[in-house]
């Protein structure tokens, strides 16, 4: 089954506003990434929790983890046109192996 | 980050043929590559993983003898994908295992079986 679940599945908003991503999880994880995707491309790692950090900051992206709730979420602050793409989290087994396992995706637009 | 990429980008074939797509790790020796497809609108779904000299590892339901991985050098994989039909049309992406936490993506394959 999935293992990581987004919502919402799509996010309207203005430039300049924030735009908040959650993703739930069911197993125990290592870590918790979170990619972007424009349309017909590929993926674009940007940022990995692991399962011992709550929080963690990258540029104008936030990234929590709430281990005991299986969810994380993912904060862009002050979004951008250029900011449009899908977002996906992703975590891996805990097996030692690093495959990934993808949710389903928050798709993002972001309107001048 | 390790460099990756896929050709063709896209590809377009009649039903019963088989298709190869590549996927080349250009500045990093990459033992274990995996293989996701992905479904319009849809999430990627993680089909084999490919280790360079050995068998590749496919998830359940995914079908070895549909979907034949080579990864003879550590620079390259191949999925081939053998007679394919229109169910099979979907986004193929590829990615590089470049330490247990952290895979490159390579800019991904569309295939659309006629």
């Amino acid at each position: 089954s999935q293992q990581g679940e987004e919502d919402p599945q799509a996010l309207s908003i203005q430039e300049g506003e924030n735009a908040t991503m959650n993703c739930s999880y069911k197993t125990s994880i290592n870590n918790l990434q979170w990619y972007r995707q424009n349309s017909g491309r590929g993926l674009v790692h940007l940022i990995l929790i692991r399962s011992n950090e709550r929080e963690k900051h990258s540029g104008r992206l936030r990234v929590t983890l709430d281990t005991s709730k299986k969810s994380s979420s993912l904060l862009i602050t002050a979004s951008r046109a250029a900011d449009t793409a899908s977002y996906f989290c992703a975590t891996d087994r805990d097996s030692g192996y690093s495959t990934l396992t993808f949710g389903k995706g928050t798709m993002l637009l972001v309107s001048p | 980050g390790a460099v990756v990429s896929q050709h063709p980008s896209r590809v377009i074939c009649k039903s019963g043929t088989s298709v190869k797509i590549e996927c080349r790790s250009l500045d990093f020796q990459a033992t274990t590559m995996f293989w996701y497809r992905q479904f319009p609108k849809k999430s990627l779904m993680l089909m084999a993983t490919s280790n360079e000299g050995s068998k590749a590892t496919y998830e359940q339901g995914v079908e070895k003898d549909k979907f034949l991985i080579n990864h003879a050098s550590l620079t390259l994989s191949t999925l081939t994908v053998t007679s394919a039909h229109p169910e099979d049309s979907s986004f193929y992406i590829c990615s590089v295992e470049a330490s247990t936490d952290t895979q490159y993506f390579g800019p991904g394959t569309r295939l659309t079986v006629l």
